[in-house]
């Protein structure tokens, strides 16, 4: 069964850029049943979708982060990256990497529900 | 974006207790809607996709209803793992979004 494990600094400063990446086990990342994406959820607060990607490249952006994400595949290497840039507080969390089943049907978007996910990384984002 | 709007936002209860949380979209999902359980320092849960379809190796105490506005996740009879968060998630349009979450707590 498909397994997800995030890994990147815990700690980032203020004004940089966070680095994160997944790794897939037991499942293609280049299947065309998936898309591969980033979640994050601030202490105290709830759940917030950043950005998926297909493994062709196609890719979705959440548009209250878009013009400081990108969200990239790498199938050969079997992970996927996520950039987020001019960080600041305000982006201090865990944050998961997860799959989501692909829909594109009249009554859904092409992201579905969301299973596996990864086990979480904390990033603090201070100076 | 769609919001979606939990209710309660937290809940006390006591193991046997019959649970239930409502979900409602700013607008029609059909049942583009999935649960979930999230208990700290672990992975969110898939408990509920498709409004009212049960997750493979879920209990069958959890069930779900409801579509177009409305939605309902119930527990029929609470056990001590089941005290958590829970959240909503709609798929039917960009960008997915989250319910705010209702934490269930012991009584």
């Amino acid at each position: 069964q498909l397994q997800l494990q995030e890994s990147g600094p815990g700690l980032v400063k203020p004004s940089e850029t966070l680095s994160l990446t997944c790794a897939v086990s037991g499942g293609s990342i280049s299947s065309r049943s998936y898309y591969w994406g980033w979640f994050r959820q601030p202490p105290g607060k709830g759940l917030e979708w950043i950005a998926s990607i297909y493994y062709s490249g196609s890719t979705y952006y959440n548009p209250s982060l878009e013009s400081r994400v990108t969200i990239s595949v790498d199938t050969s290497k079997k992970y996927f990256s996520l950039k987020l840039t001019s960080v600041t507080a305000s982006d201090t969390a865990f944050y998961y990497c997860a799959t989501s089943l692909r829909g594109c049907s009249a009554t859904t978007s092409c992201l579905t529900w969301i299973d596996p996910w990864g086990q979480g990384i904390l990033v603090t984002v201070s100076s | 974006a769609i919001q979606l709007t939990q209710s309660p936002s937290s809940l006390s209860a006591s193991v046997g207790d019959r649970v239930t949380i409502t979900c409602r979209a700013s607008q029609g999902i059909s049942s583009a809607l999935a649960w979930y359980q999230h208990k700290p320092g672990k992975a969110p849960k898939l408990l509920i996709y498709d409004a009212s379809s049960l997750q493979s190796g879920v209990p069958s105490r959890f069930s779900g209803s409801g579509s177009g506005t409305d939605f309902t996740l119930t527990i029929s009879s609470l056990q001590p793992e089941d005290f958590a968060t829970y959240y909503c998630q709609q798929f039917s349009n960009y960008p997915i979004t989250f319910g705010q979450g209702t934490r269930l707590d012991i009584k």
